[in-house]
């Protein structure tokens, strides 16, 4: 089946600091990925729509100089986490469906739990 | 606009009774619905996919769920609770033509005591 690697699995910065997550897909290529982030005992939340070889949708609310999305190619997707503070600690999820004639479902990376301190 | 809605935050049952997870939808147009588990500080897990097939869907795990249109339901069950069960499940909606845009329901925590 398709697999979804993110990397870091867990992270710990200091505040001020920037922070890369990456997502891949390892065994089909992915024109678009999602990111999401979820605050501890809830669900998932949508931050934006990262489309390869363009710009990220981003959903309302979600400050896009903040959260730097680039999708260089169709397996790599990266988040940047800009000037961290600690209220931007939580779990990021990212997933990514194959391209058009693949499944209906969306898969999963594994998430990075992001500790700003 | 789509949504879900999970009816329990939590759900306790014994080791070897039935399991119901409920959840409603709201869709404009017939929906793809999913529903995916995640263990603690774990990605999240496809369990079952219903995509305007069969309306009744088997998953992994000895998981099942029917589609009601009528009801706007799709309600998750297990015949018999095992102790890894025990996790988060989230019913999800797809966005638009965009299946693997989702929207997830709040979540409900399946709680299982020996």
């Amino acid at each position: 089946g398709a697999v979804v690697s993110q990397h870091p699995s867990w992270v710990i910065c200091k505040s001020g600091t920037s922070v890369k997550i990456e997502c891949r897909s390892l065994d089909f290529q992915a024109t678009t990925m999602f990111w999401y982030r979820q605050f501890p005992k809830q669900s998932l939340m949508l931050m934006a729509t990262s489309n390869e070889g363009s710009k990220a949708t981003y959903e309302q609310g979600v400050e896009k100089d903040k959260f730097l999305i680039n999708h260089a190619s169709l397996t790599l997707s990266t988040l940047t986490v800009t000037s961290a503070h600690p209220e931007d600690s939580s779990f990021y999820i990212c997933s990514a469906g194959e391209l058009p004639g693949g499944p209906p479902e969306a898969f999963f990376g594994q998430g990075t739990r992001l500790t700003v301190v | 606009a789509q949504s879900v809605t999970q009816l329990d935050s939590h759900v306790s049952v014994s080791e070897g009774t039935p399991v119901l997870l409920r959840c409603n939808y709201s869709s404009s147009y017939s929906p793809s619905l999913f529903w995916y588990v995640q263990h603690p500080n774990k990605g999240l897990q496809l369990l079952l996919k219903y995509t305007s097939a069969a309306t009744l869907v088997k998953g992994i795990n000895g998981f099942e769920a029917e589609f009601k249109k009528s009801e706007t339901s799709f309600h998750l069950t297990k015949p018999s609770a095992h102790m890894s069960d025990a996790a988060e499940y989230f019913c999800v909606v797809s966005v638009g033509t965009g299946f693997q845009k989702l929207v997830f329901g709040t979540g409900t925590r399946l709680l299982v005591s020996p």
